[in-house]
């Protein structure tokens, strides 16, 4: 699976949009972007995944650049309880499984 | 629908013991995911198993084992435990195998203390 890379931290004040980035230049043509977040003390939430169309659902919208190489995941109008660690996965559509492979995430602190 | 259950959800063990952990995936999920999360190693996926068969293992020492019954139901095991074993064990169930867009679902976690 195509490795990412994530900015560490990032601040957001509430109510703003939060967009996090996702580089990703070595995906394949056949790999996915997974967008999961984790609370503290929960366990990861899925977000939001697609391909190479920009995707929107209820919790957040994805775009993907044209050359598919980065992502941003963006949260509208983000609250307190957004703040989070949220992971960009890259990997193939497969029957083989269901592993993903998380890198370090970036912890978005929502301010009030 | 019910979500994914983890037991026990807290652990201590001493060196050298066993333990095992429970999960219960959504009722008609039929995949399992085991991961381990430690603050230095962040999230590491252990091993999957889809309809009893363990389908993909991550790259952890033979102690650490699972196995998955007919309902799905899920049990990792480690044996001769280790300090560095300490960490929260998170379990996650997804309906069928492989697809792009087969969500998973996470459970709460065990959290193991081996001291």
């Amino acid at each position: 699976d195509a490795k990412t890379t994530q900015p560490p931290s990032m601040d957001c004040a509430e109510g703003r949009a939060a967009n996090l980035p996702c580089n990703h230049s070595t995906i394949s043509g056949n790999e996915y972007v997974y967008w999961y977040r984790q609370i503290h003390s929960q366990g990861p939430q899925y977000i939001i995944h697609g391909l190479k169309n920009n995707e929107t659902n209820e919790m957040a919208s994805l775009i993907i650049t044209e050359d598919r190489k980065s992502s941003t995941l963006i949260l509208p109008h983000a609250t307190l309880r957004d703040t989070a660690v949220y992971y960009c996965i890259v990997r193939v559509a497969s029957n083989a499984g269901n592993m993903l492979t998380f890198g370090g995430g970036t912890r978005l602190m929502v301010k009030p | 629908k019910a979500g994914v259950t983890q037991t026990p959800r807290y652990l201590i063990k001493t060196r050298g013991q066993q333990v095992t952990l429970s999960c219960s995936p959504i009722s008609g999920h039929r995949s399992v995911s085991w991961y381990q999360q430690t603050p230095g190693q962040g999230l590491q996926f252990l091993f999957e198993y889809f309809s009893e068969t363990q389908r993909n293992k991550g790259n952890f020492p033979g102690r650490f084992s699972g196995r998955q019954f007919s309902n799905s139901r899920s049990e990792m095991n480690v044996s001769t435990l280790e300090l560095g074993d300490s960490a929260l064990y998170l379990c996650a169930s997804s309906f069928a195998g492989g697809a792009a867009y087969n969500e998973q679902f996470f459970g709460p976690g065990t959290r193991l203390t081996v001291l």
